[in-house]
């Protein structure tokens, strides 16, 4: 069973349309989180939720929505698609703060 | 904001060198880790650090955590052709909100 499981791997699609990533970890983890990688490979991240709740939100462009519809699950929604939002989209999530994350393997968004 | 310092952002060694990385911050933090990325994967955790001064080995890998807890290594040894990757650090502050801070990864490349 992959603990952390992404979908899709790949996604292509046009600028202005709207695309939704979605994330599900079965490891029990209370916190879950979504980090953009850059053509450089820098990892940021943009929202963590824990138990379905908001706790981190980073500079992040409104065309970007996280929903948690529980603990075990967390979406996210792009809005107006834009050629720079062309990344790789990591979910992750934890148990405790500072007992590292478990990373799912990426959804690689190109948009043209 | 906080940031993590890693570098050179490639390294190139040959198949049984061994090979130390270092990440410096401009903040304390009071978690280290050390992720492997490889191609078309999410980062995976190598080692955790949680304690100031501590010397973990995980195979032929071997990680401090600094003690001015701004500063964490990673050292490989007998490097093999299977430890090509990224390898990125990752510092945590305390706190439930904390977040998970990449540094910018450095490249590994082993040469058979």
């Amino acid at each position: 069973d992959t603990a952390v499981s992404q979908t899709p791997k790949y996604l292509v699609t046009q600028m202005g349309n709207d695309k939704s990533i979605k994330c599900e970890q079965n490891l029990g983890h209370d916190t879950m989180y979504w980090y953009k990688q850059d053509s450089k490979k820098f990892l940021k991240i943009m929202f963590s939720y824990n138990n379905k709740e908001l706790i981190i939100n980073e500079t992040v462009p409104n065309r970007f929505s996280p929903k948690s519809p529980d603990k075990a699950h967390l979406n996210l929604h792009i809005n107006s698609l834009e050629l720079g939002d062309s990344a790789v989209y990591f979910c992750a999530s934890s148990q405790n703060s500072g007992n590292g994350y478990t990373f799912g393997s990426g959804t690689r968004l190109t948009v043209v | 904001g906080q940031q993590l310092n890693q570098s050179p952002q490639s390294m190139f060694i040959q198949e049984g060198e061994d090979v130390s990385m270092n990440c410096t911050s401009s903040s304390i933090f009071n978690t280290w880790l050390w992720y492997k990325q490889e191609p078309g994967e999410g980062p995976v955790l190598l080692i955790a650090l949680y304690k100031a001064g501590e010397l973990t080995s995980n195979g032929r890998l071997t990680a401090q955590f600094g003690i001015t807890r701004k500063d964490s290594f990673l050292n490989i040894s007998a490097s093999i052709p299977s430890d090509v990757g990224i390898y990125f650090c990752a510092g945590q502050a305390t706190g439930a909100n904390s977040k998970l801070t990449f540094g910018k990864g450095i490249t590994l490349s082993v040469r058979p």
